[in-house]
């Protein structure tokens, strides 16, 4: 079965721009979640949704924002980019804790920000 | 704060050897770790988890052991091969909750 998907692959944005990541989970997958990766900061938690809900939200700043929709697939907007904001932006999905709690990733959008 | 930590950047062991990837944690509420193999560009690919029930858990060539008094787990892979260079990362969880908790990774060569 197919995994995790993010589009785009690649995108480079100009400072100030706003910008939307998208995931499509794997099929099944009730939950989401998001994580930032830089070079500095290692791998960061952003966000999780599980059935259209923000589940909790890590120590970002409101500019990132997040979504899930009725059939899970989500999306992530980062608005005013700054710099800073240049990572690996990775989607993990998930079922239900009950199932299990293996959390699959998919390959990631990489964003520049210039 | 960094509540998952891998203290070794990086570990460089022969073919055929044992690797050991060690992990900390800070968080007595974790009760779910998992570890992930990564290549650059990549996301990363899940290798195994234990829950904070158990104190190992096999698959294949990967083993991974919890000591919940000492906050501390590891990864052993027998026998390492080639193909298992890349970063490993380290993460925990809470339970509801699947948002992760990374340690900053350890990059494991392995020489032929």
């Amino acid at each position: 079965k197919a995994g995790v998907t993010q589009t785009p692959r690649y995108l480079i944005k100009t400072r100030g721009q706003q910008v939307t990541l998208s995931c499509s989970p794997i099929s099944g997958h009730r939950s989401v979640s998001w994580y930032q990766q830089t070079p500095g900061q290692g791998l960061q938690f952003l966000f999780e949704y599980f059935s259209e809900t923000q589940r909790n939200k890590g120590n970002f700043p409101g500019r990132f924002s997040g979504r899930q929709f009725s059939n899970s697939r989500s999306e992530m907007n980062v608005s005013t980019l700054e710099l800073g904001d240049s990572a690996l932006y990775l989607c993990a999905s998930s079922q239900d804790r009950a199932s299990g709690n293996t959390i699959y990733f998919g390959e990631g959008s990489w964003l520049t920000v210039v | 704060d960094q509540q998952v930590k891998q203290n070794s950047p990086s570990l460089s062991v022969q073919e055929g050897r044992i690797s050991i990837l060690n992990c900390d944690y800070t968080n007595s509420m974790f009760d779910y770790f998992l570890w992930y193999k990564k290549y650059p560009a990549e996301g990363p690919t899940f290798l195994i988890s234990i829950s904070s029930i158990k104190d190992k858990n096999e698959d294949g060539r990967f083993t991974v052991f919890l000591n919940k008094s000492a906050k501390h787990l590891s990864l052993h892979i027998v026998p390492s091969q080639p193909g298992d260079s890349a970063v490993y990362f380290c993460a925990a969880s809470r339970m509801p909750s699947h948002a992760l908790n990374f340690g900053k990774g350890t990059s494991l060569l392995v020489t032929p």
